[in-house]
């Protein structure tokens, strides 16, 4: 199995509550991507990692979200106080991070999170 | 700000036929150009990319771009119902993380 791995697949919370999902890059890829997929609705960015740095967090919706990578592998985005907005389906992709224009991204399974 | 705009559909075509996808995208030195194919509940999963103008085909796919209207297609040759599924459209203009549309919704009815 050398696709991206994310953990947990579903994940039910209550409001106020914090969550932190993981995904497991292909190894070898250094990008790191995360994305949020609302029902329905197109992808929208949050965070992407370079190695451990994040060139791009524009994308995350307020200061209760955040991101983190170590070892240029794993990551967890972690949200604190889970509002019932929150609930989506998170995914993250990765790539070898090539200049080039060909760098493509692969998806993981995604994190399924309900925020009741 | 980079746009990346797609047609949301339902796009509709007969088993067997032709379907036909467009993208437009702002900005012009866009380097790239990805297809991605999502089925409901799951995740996107690449078709296939292009950067050179013209067209580029892998089985019953077919890819056009022309940067200088900004547009790339997908064309989907012989049409089944197991193409149904929602098709993302994603540019890459160099240093920064691809944008996508919000996809195109195809059904293929038998």
């Amino acid at each position: 199995g050398a696709g991206v791995s994310q953990s947990p697949s579903n994940k039910v919370t209550e409001k106020g509550k914090d969550v932190e999902l993981r995904c497991d890059p292909i190894s070898g890829h250094t990008a790191l991507y995360w994305y949020r997929q609302s029902l329905g609705q197109g992808l929208e960015f949050l965070i992407y990692f370079q190695g451990n740095s994040a060139p791009d967090k524009s994308g995350l919706p307020s200061d209760r979200f955040s991101a983190e990578r170590t070892g240029g592998s794993v990551s967890t985005l972690t949200i604190q106080r889970t509002q019932q907005e929150d609930s989506a389906v998170y995914l993250c992709a990765s790539s070898f991070g090539s200049s080039g224009g060909t760098d493509t991204q692969y998806f993981g399974p995604g994190t399924r999170l309900t925020v009741l | 700000q980079k746009e990346v705009e797609q047609n949301s559909g339902p796009l509709s075509v007969p088993e067997g036929a032709i379907a036909s996808l467009n993208c437009t995208y702002s900005d012009r030195g866009s380097q790239s150009f990805f297809w991605y194919r999502q089925y409901s509940g799951k995740s996107p999963e690449l078709i296939m990319f292009i950067y050179s103008n013209g067209d580029k085909e892998d089985g019953r796919f077919t890819a056009q771009l022309n940067k200088a209207s900004q547009y790339v297609s997908l064309l989907i040759r012989d049409s089944q119902p197991s193409d149904s599924a929602t098709y993302l459209c994603a540019v890459f203009s160099g240093n920064t993380p691809l944008v996508f549309g919000k996809g195109t919704r195809l059904s293929v009815i038998a």
